[in-house]
């Protein structure tokens, strides 16, 4: 069965420190992985999509990595912010019931406290 | 980047009427729209994928003629939820990408929060 799953649900981080969050998938075939921000109340933003072939990716303060051998990808995020606050998503790329589609993760709810 | 916008953000309405949320790609054709639903503390829910000029495919227990779905033009694609009820208030999300299929990159809607009193 094409599952994500996140880790930890939820997190909470003083301002400035760094912080890692896991998502491990189990969908095949695989296309890509994608990490997503969503503010309450808003839509998910894409903060990096990595293919098959690529083990880092970076967007400002946000790090994500990927191990296609074992299933795996992290999301770094350095010097926190208090905007940092949401919740973040990984999304895997797959098949699912016949046809390409995102198979999303629970996502790990993270609080940025002063 | 690419932007989809939604309309209205949030509506709150009584029990038994039917609400229109719109889904535009403001600039790039979207043949393919996809539609979510997201309830508090949960992550999105694909409910139908949207294709422009043809039927809608829907997930496996989303009601068809619950949760209507027009996309009558490539930038256009709209949700009307019949006759709701307060069980289909949540968080309505849709997405779009330029090159239409789902594992091509997806640009997210700022959604559609629904209250049904």
């Amino acid at each position: 069965k094409n599952q994500v799953e996140q880790s930890p649900q939820s997190l909470i981080i003083l301002e400035g420190k760094n912080c890692t969050l896991q998502c491990n998938y189990t969908v095949s075939p695989f296309s890509n992985l994608r990490w997503y921000k969503q503010d309450t109340g808003r839509g998910p933003v894409s903060l990096t999509i990595m293919t098959f072939s690529e083990n880092t990716k970076s967007n400002g303060r946000y790090t994500a990595t990927l191990d296609a051998d074992t299933k795996q990808s992290s999301l770094h995020i350095t010097a926190s912010q208090l905007s940092d606050s949401a919740s973040y998503i990984c999304v895997v790329s797959g098949f699912s019931g016949g046809y390409n589609k995102l198979i999303f993760g629970a996502g790990t709810r993270l609080a940025v406290h002063p | 980047g690419a932007v989809v916008s939604q309309h209205p953000s949030w509506v709150i309405c009584k029990s038994g009427t039917s609400v229109k949320i719109e889904c535009r790609s403001l600039d790039f054709q979207a043949t393919t729209m996809f539609w979510y639903r997201q309830f508090p503390k949960q992550s999105l829910m694909l409910m139908a994928t949207s294709n422009e000029g043809s039927k809608a495919t829907y997930e496996q227990g989303v009601e068809k003629d619950k949760f209507l779905i027009n996309h009558a033009s490539l930038t256009l694609s709209t949700l009307t939820v019949t006759s709701a009820h307060p069980e289909d208030s949540s968080f309505y999300i849709c997405s779009a990408g330029p090159s239409g299929g789902a594992g091509e990159t997806q640009y997210f809607g700022p959604g559609t929060r629904l209250l049904v009193l």
